[in-house]
């Protein structure tokens, strides 16, 4: 069974340029999520999707990030305007989402930096 | 708010050493509790959880017993190897499901 997919792994812009991360999670899990995990640190949570509907955005800077799940599959997280701060690792995990402690399974991750 | 608190590394072992990183929480309620690893180049992968007091999660010969009393959740294995050096972090979900929060990680090094 293929694990969480993200693209891409690995990308560098200059600050005020937008960008955007895709994420397709496990097939048939219902949630997925998005975090941010700067150097040091652990993941932080960006946004909690359950299917299509964004069930918990409050960590969303929503100025800049946005992100959308139109058909309750796939997932695509943007920033516009990057700032150099937005450098971190952006992870996608996934969960079937039958019970709240169901396993997040987490894909590679997408480094950016943002000179 | 929830937090979790992890000692700091990075720790470095030799072979065969006994390990324990410390994991206390701060959240109301009752949390479930995880301990995820990242070994170099990979994602996060889930390693242990228990989701109510006294209940004890194990894995791959790692352990962690869940104390509400102290609330901690401390990781322990017996003898690690080098194949165990990673990333290591606690997390808690709260007992409404819908915060999940991680440590900062602690990064282990185990020395043949």
């Amino acid at each position: 069974e293929a694990g969480v997919v993200q693209s891409p792994r690995y990308k560098i812009i200059e600050k005020k340029q937008p960008v955007a991360f895709w994420c397709n999670p496990i097939s048939g899990h219902n949630t997925l999520y998005w975090y941010r995990q700067n150097l040091g640190q652990g993941p932080e949570l960006l946004i909690r999707y359950e299917n299509e509907e964004a069930v918990d955005d409050s960590q969303l800077p929503k100025d800049r990030f946005s992100a959308e799940r139109l058909k309750g599959v796939d997932s695509t997280l943007k920033i516009q305007p990057a700032e150099l701060g937005d450098s971190a690792v952006y992870l996608c995990a996934s969960s079937l989402g039958r019970v709240s402690t169901d396993t997040q399974y987490f894909g590679p991750g997408t480094r950016l930096t943002v000179l | 708010g929830n937090s979790v608190t992890q000692m700091e590394g990075p720790v470095t072992l030799s072979e065969e050493a006994f390990l324990t990183i410390n994991c206390t929480y701060t959240a109301t309620g009752y949390p479930s509790l995880f301990w995820y690893v990242q070994y170099p180049g990979e994602g996060l992968q889930l390693l242990l959880k228990a989701t109510k007091a006294d209940d004890k999660g194990s894995n791959k010969g790692f352990e962690a017993t869940y104390r509400k009393e102290t609330t901690s959740f401390h990781l322990e294995k017996g003898s690690v190897q080098v194949s165990d050096s990673a990333v290591y972090f606690c997390a808690l979900l709260d007992n409404y499901g819908q915060n999940f929060v991680f440590g900062p990680g602690t990064r282990l090094s185990v020395l043949p």
